[in-house]
């Protein structure tokens, strides 16, 4: 079956603290893997991907994720992190087999200030 | 270029009324989809089509219908409304290339009375 799973349904870090939003999946074959982001009353936008090659990607607003293979997780973090960015992210493999995005249940990340 | 256009942003329905949700893309993007999003439940698939006269059903198709005649257009047709059918719904566009990412519109907020 193809999943995702994200386990923390909320993460809190204090403003300046580097910041881990956990995800993990189980699709066929190998993974076209999606962070997306979701501010309040706004769609979705793009965050960042990995398709293939180095493990640790980067993509906007200063976020990177770490792909394991054998953990099969991709991990969306920030080195220091910041008001702004608090919101809803969501985890998106890409199952080939169905031709279409996995969402996991969304992760809130709430940072103080 | 205005993306992922949805109409209309909010909508209040009486229960067995039908109304149709307007998606419009200009990105020339073969793929496009229908979500609903409810909390803690994240981003589920009703509906989704990989080109022009093509459409397929997703998780939870039961109450929706759509269609495909242009590459531009998909709209999602709610046949007799339901309480249940309360959601935020987004439609989403891509290429066909499962590397690229999805662009969202920014939503309609549906409440079924």
């Amino acid at each position: 079956a193809q999943s995702v799973a994200q386990p923390e349904d909320q993460v809190n870090v204090a403003e300046g603290n580097p910041l881990t939003v956990k995800c993990t999946y189980s699709v066929s074959g190998n993974p076209y893997l999606f962070w997306y982001v979701q501010y309040p009353n706004r769609g979705l936008q793009f965050l960042l991907k990995y398709i293939t090659g180095d493990n640790l990607v980067k993509g906007s607003y200063g976020f990177e994720a770490e792909f394991n293979k054998s953990q099969t997780s991709f991990h969306l973090k920030k080195p220091s992190a910041l008001v702004s960015d608090s919101a809803l992210y969501f985890c998106a493999p890409f199952s080939g087999g169905y031709n279409k995005l996995i969402f996991g249940a969304g992760t809130r990340l709430a940072v103080h200030p | 270029n205005a993306g992922v256009t949805q109409t209309p942003k909010f909508q209040v329905l009486k229960t067995g009324q039908s109304m149709t949700l307007q998606c419009a893309q200009d990105m020339n993007h073969e793929y496009m989809s229908w979500y609903r999003q409810d909390p803690g439940m994240g981003l589920r698939l009703i509906h989704y089509s990989v080109g022009a006269g093509i459409t397929d059903q997703g998780e939870v198709p039961n109450g929706y219908n759509v269609s495909r005649s242009t590459t531009e257009d998909f709209p999602l047709r709610l046949l007799s409304a339901a309480p249940s059918q309360t959601s935020v719904y987004f439609c989403a566009s891509r290429p066909s290339d499962r590397a690229s990412e999805a662009f969202f519109g920014q939503g309609t907020r549906l409440t079924v009375v």
